[in-house]
């Protein structure tokens, strides 16, 4: 079962806006408005940060967002902070009843 | 305030059964309409949905581990369970619980226990 493509690193710096996309297939990403995105510091669980490919939970910051485009979602994170600094994962439903993650992206805020 | 803890041996011998059980509270699990999910992340690697179950009993399991895998729910003690059978290396990772949602297709965790680390080794 392949996973979502992620970049493996990107980088920012304080102040700075990131983008990071998740790209799958019309049997996912393309196909569902089912995306999610986590944000996982070393050492802790997932955190949701974005559901339903825009809607950020209640108490995450505005500073996060989320979009999509064709088979492509995307996630955005402007102000950059040093606790920003994270691995981040996409995930989408997939046909067949099923759910798959990206390989994840690594944050580094410089 | 919802809060999922994992429970369970964290050494397993290849080939055999690894069973884990997540304990609920803040919340009933069988009301709602939720699903509860498990999730692994071997180290240093990405996370692996492994398969989710509502508070009726209703499952829904990753192909990719085919029929190794089942849950089960004890609403009497509010807690969910996992057994994936015929472990080897490859199933050593940490394994977190999560509350899903109420729907079939959408799929999203939130919380999460904070994970124990399951390693199947000889």
């Amino acid at each position: 079962q392949s996973a979502l493509t992620q970049p493996a690193s990107v980088s920012g710096s304080p102040g700075q806006s990131i983008t990071i996309s998740c790209t799958g297939t019309s049997s996912d990403v393309g196909g569902y408005d089912y995306v999610s995105w986590y944000q996982q510091h070393p050492g802790n669980a997932p955190k949701l940060i974005i559901y339903d490919v825009t809607t950020r939970p209640s108490g995450v910051s505005n500073r996060f967002s989320g979009s999509k485009s064709g088979n492509t979602a995307s996630l955005t994170i402007s102000g950059l902070q040093i606790e920003d600094e994270a691995d981040y994962y996409c995930s989408s439903y997939r046909r067949s009843d099923t759910l798959v993650f990206g390989g994840g992206t690594k944050l580094t805020v410089l | 305030q919802v809060q999922l803890q994992e429970s369970g041996p964290g050494l397993v011998y290849p080939s055999q059964t690894l069973s884990l059980t997540c304990a609920v509270s803040g919340d009933s699990i069988s009301s709602g309409g939720y699903y509860w999910s498990w999730v692994r992340q071997p180290a240093g690697k990405g996370l692996e949905w492994i398969g989710r179950i509502s508070g009726s009993g209703s499952t829904n399991y990753n192909p990719s581990l085919g029929s190794r895998v089942t849950m089960s729910v004890d609403t009497s003690k509010n807690e969910f369970s996992l057994r994936l059978r015929s472990v080897t290396a490859a199933d050593t990772a940490i394994y977190f619980c999560a509350k899903d949602t109420r729907s079939w297709y959408d799929y999203r965790f939130d919380p999460w226990g904070q994970g124990t680390l399951v390693t199947v080794a000889s």
